[in-house]
């Protein structure tokens, strides 16, 4: 089964940055690669999905990018309320999985 | 507004049963697959069943397949997840959650519940 790495795991950083998201697939998926927010004490948020697609009501600083096996979930300019978890996830060649996350923290 | 609303988790022995139930609202049930996806305390995202609009097709994870059944009932707008056997590894928070395409199943997920607990233990 195709095996889901996401990078860093954990992630401190400062109001107004710009951050890319790792999510680094064992084998190509095709771009069949979505990308969730799950903020603290809440339900996981589509972001984005098949890679590059946005989402309605999903502000424009979040943006995805890539193909093969590498993809990135960009935020252009960090804001407080984007202190969450994000997951990778991908139903391609084998079931459909989640990536284990990468941790947002603010400085 | 979509609503997905989660019910029927709680503390169960290992070995015993457990349904939980789904209400849905504010779109056409019958449209769209719908699936179960489970969070382990502190743990990741693990998807855990899915379900087409009829209810003639399921799918399944390995690592649950023949112990949980997803069900549907199309008139009363609710989505059921049967689990059987069940094991301390299965202690988790339960969402309900729409695929993401109307009519054909999307691999995806685009609304959740708020999720229900189910802890297994003696």
């Amino acid at each position: 089964d195709v095996v889901l790495t996401q990078s860093p795991a954990t992630l401190s950083v400062t109001p107004g940055e710009r951050i890319s998201l790792s999510c680094r697939a064992s084998e190509s998926v095709d771009t069949y690669l979505h990308w969730y927010q799950q903020k603290p004490n809440e339900s996981p948020r589509l972001l984005i999905k098949y890679a590059s697609q946005s989402i309605s009501g999903i502000p424009s600083r979040f943006s995805g990018s890539g193909s093969g096996t590498d993809y990135t979930l960009a935020i252009s300019s960090l804001q407080p309320e984007d202190v969450a978890t994000y997951f990778c996830q991908k139903y391609y060649s084998g079931p459909l999985t989640f990536g284990s996350g990468t941790k947002l923290e603010i400085k | 507004e979509v609503q997905l609303v989660e019910s029927g988790g709680g503390l169960v022995q290992p070995g015993r049963s457990l349904k939980l139930s789904c209400a849905a609202s504010g779109f056409t049930f019958s449209n769209y697959y719908m699936a179960w996806v489970r969070q382990a305390p502190k743990k990741g995202l693990e998807w855990v069943a899915t379900i087409s609009t009829s209810g003639s097709r399921t799918y399944y994870p390995d690592s649950v397949k023949g112990r949980f059944t997803i069900s549907r009932d199309n008139a009363k707008s609710s989505l059921y997840l049967q689990m059987n056997s069940l094991k301390s590894e299965d202690t988790a928070t339960y969402y309900c959650a729409r695929h993401g395409s109307l009519g054909y199943i999307a691999w995806y997920f685009d609304y959740w519940g708020q999720g229900v607990m189910v802890t297994v233990s003696s």
